[in-house]
């Protein structure tokens, strides 16, 4: 079957640290990645996404992620994270086989210490 | 504008009962979806709509069911809610123009279900 593993479940910070989320699917064909977000209190949200041209993309507030295509990855990274970075951060993908249907990654709560 | 609103936001059921939960939304959006959310694991569709009317089956959809009877409000009801229901419920929306699978879905605020 496949799937989207996000290899940490929980990432603990301080500010200004680098921020590294790992992203990893299992289908071989064209891919659309996505980064959702979810700040304490609030929606869902979308951070970036991925669906053709330049690997590397950015998104809202300094985020930005790079598909490696041989690697079946898409890591989020952030040169210097701040305490508002403190969130749930979710990896989806989709593709045209997978009828309408986004695969979700379990998600990876980060913590920011001030 | 309100944008994707969730009735209600908690509920606590005993097992064999109903309810309907209401996914809103004013952004004039063709496609919605209806989500579960669990402990350790990502978010799962259980039904989705492209449009006024339609409805289909997503990779959880057993004990539920639904209806888009108006463009703008999406229907989940669980007609003899289980224990193995209790989660967290969330709607999305999509503009569903060209490819679906690129559309950014835009999210309700959850609804946290408890079935005893």
């Amino acid at each position: 079957a496949q799937s989207v593993s996000q290899h940490n479940h929980h990432v603990i910070l301080s500010e200004a640290a680098s921020l590294e989320l790992g992203c990893n699917y299992s289908y071989g064909g064209t891919v659309n990645l996505f980064w959702y977000v979810q700040y304490p209190g609030q929606h869902l949200q979308l951070l970036l996404k991925y669906f053709s041209g330049d690997p590397l993309v950015k998104g809202i507030k300094g985020f930005e992620a790079e598909f490696i295509k041989s690697k079946f990855s898409f890591n989020l990274r952030k040169p210097s994270v701040q305490w508002s970075d403190t969130a749930e951060y979710f990896c989806a993908v989709s593709h045209m086989d997978s009828n309408y249907q986004l695969i979700w990654g379990a998600g990876t709560k980060l913590i920011i210490k001030p | 504008n309100a944008g994707v609103t969730q009735t209600p936001k908690f509920r606590v059921l005993k097992t064999g009962q109903s309810m309907t939960l209401l996914c809103a939304q004013d952004m004039n959006h063709e496609y919605m979806y209806w989500y579960r959310q669990d402990p350790g694991m990502g978010l799962r569709l259980i039904h989705y709509s492209v449009g006024e009317g339609t409805t289909a089956k997503g990779e959880v959809p057993d004990g539920y069911n639904v209806s888009r009877l108006k463009k703008q409000n999406f229907l989940l009801g669980l007609e003899s809610a289980a224990p193995s229901q209790t989660s967290v419920y969330f709607c999305a929306t999509a503009r569903g123009e060209g490819g679906w699978w690129a559309d950014t879905q835009y999210f309700g605020p959850g609804t946290r279900l408890t079935v005893l």
